[in-house]
């Protein structure tokens, strides 16, 4: 089994101040992990995904995040926020076998970007 | 960029009444899957299915769920008698049949039990 903690549920940040939104795991199995944004209204857009190999993950809209294996985390940072990040971000798991993905999600954490 | 399609967008229905949502996955995916958000809480994983039969089911995938393959391009969740607690997002997803492929949501449903 696995499951995924956020424990931030609304995270506020002025424009263009630095911001982390913490994930953590658990899991038995390897794992691979994920962000998902959701803007007001619509669907989930994958932000960045870790499947193996550098720690360290790029994603879009500036947005990063670090795999920590000893620690089972995986959180997200961005240097700079801007409005427009205003959104709920949603940290994720899966334990793939060959094509299936079950992917198990976080309670998420609303990021409110204040000009 | 490919993309999962969902209609309707928004499905309002009595209580007790039948109602499908219709999915469309990336056309050459084979693993296909539904999941629900309740307003204000987390999205969470009803059923995926794989070569024309459910692979696995949540605790909340009960009888009054169903899901098909009807065709090629469609994948279907039925609900059978809806209640109340229906009222939620709908989420398909399609993957190919690499374990690195990337997991495609479609944009939802917004089913409204009155």
């Amino acid at each position: 089994a696995q499951s995924v903690t956020q424990l931030d549920s609304q995270v506020p940040v002025f424009e263009e101040a630095p911001v982390e939104l913490r994930c953590n795991y658990s899991s038995s199995v390897s794992v691979y992990l994920f962000w998902y944004v959701q803007y007001p209204n619509q669907g989930l857009q994958l932000l960045l995904k870790y499947l193996s190999g550098s720690t360290l993950v790029k994603g879009i809209n500036g947005f990063e995040a670090e795999f920590n294996k000893s620690q089972t985390s995986f959180h997200l940072r961005k240097p700079s926020v801007h409005i427009s990040d205003t959104a709920e971000y949603f940290c994720a798991v899966s334990s793939p076998s060959g094509g299936y993905q079950k992917v198990t999600f976080g309670t998420g954490t609303k990021l409110q970007v204040i000009p | 960029e490919p993309e999962v399609t969902q209609t309707p967008s928004h499905q309002v229905t009595q209580m007790g009444q039948e109602v499908i949502l219709r999915c469309v996955p990336i056309s050459n995916h084979l693993y296909f899957y539904w999941y629900r958000q309740i307003l204000g809480q987390k999205v969470e994983f009803l059923v995926s299915f794989y070569n024309n039969e459910i692979s696995e089911k949540s605790e909340i995938f009960d009888d009054q769920f169903s899901v098909e393959r009807p065709d090629g391009s469609n994948f279907t969740l039925k609900i059978r008698s809806t209640k109340l607690e229906d009222s939620a997002m709908y989420f398909c997803a399609s993957t190919g049949l690499a374990s690195t492929d990337t997991q495609y949501f479609g944009p939802g449903t917004r089913l409204t039990v009155l």
